[in-house]
């Protein structure tokens, strides 16, 4: 089955601790993208990638890393998590970017205290 | 930054009833896309429409985009509880890179 996996799909931590969020695609898609949902501000994206290997900051990329070492993988990287990146977070794929339906995984609710 | 804006904001129907729904944006497109999201979960595609495009189908979904307006409307005909959900509209800004996603509006589909 074609689909984005995210994991996990609820995480509680502290703040400062650094964490990771796993995004894995199956349908060989050139673009990712994280996205983060909050109520009021709607869907903003985090970070994107064209390719492996390339990278670039959306609209809300502070406090957030990403990396794309294989075509499949875009973990979404928090180094020191503050309370305000509590958030749902959604990765979401492509065949080439924004020009093609996005495929969103089932979300990661981060909660940080 | 916010590119589309749907309205209304939440539309209550009864079953079997059209469910019309619209988005307005800003700045030129490529195409615009639109959304449905089931509560908490991810975002599921529904129906793309390039800036060429007037109209577009599919199933009891249409589409209509006006590029001299800036905006587009999603119809859903004869609706089912299951179409409970929320709807996004999504437009590229005229780049490859990413989708703006409006403010989304909440369908609620009494049976």
């Amino acid at each position: 089955e074609a689909q984005v996996t995210q994991n996990p799909r609820y995480l509680i931590t502290v703040t400062g601790k650094k964490l990771t969020v796993t995004c894995s695609q199956n349908m060989n898609h050139e673009y990712m993208s994280w996205y983060r949902q909050d109520p009021g501000l709607g869907l903003r994206q985090i970070y994107y990638s064209m390719n492996v290997e390339v990278t670039d900051k959306g609209d809300v990329p502070e406090g957030y890393k990403v990396s794309r070492k294989e075509k499949r993988n875009f973990p979404l990287i928090l180094e020191s998590p503050s309370p305000n990146q509590t958030s749902l977070y959604f990765c979401a794929s492509s065949l080439r970017g924004a020009n093609y339906g996005y495929t969103f995984g089932s979300g990661t609710r981060l909660t940080v205290v | 930054s916010q590119q589309g804006e749907e309205d209304p904001q939440a539309l209550s129907i009864q079953e079997g009833e059209n469910a019309t729904m619209n988005c307005s944006y800003k700045t030129s497109i490529n195409n615009l896309q639109w959304y449905r999201q089931n509560s908490g979960r991810g975002l599921v595609h529904l129906i793309l429409i390039r800036s060429n495009e007037r109209e577009k189908h599919s199933g009891r979904l249409r589409v209509t985009l006006d590029t001299s307006k800036k905006s587009s409307s999603l119809l859903i005909t004869a609706s089912r509880a299951a179409d409970t959900a929320s709807y996004f509209c999504a437009t590229d800004q005229g780049s490859s890179y990413k989708l703006i996603f409006g403010s989304g509006t909440r369908l609620l589909v009494r049976p």
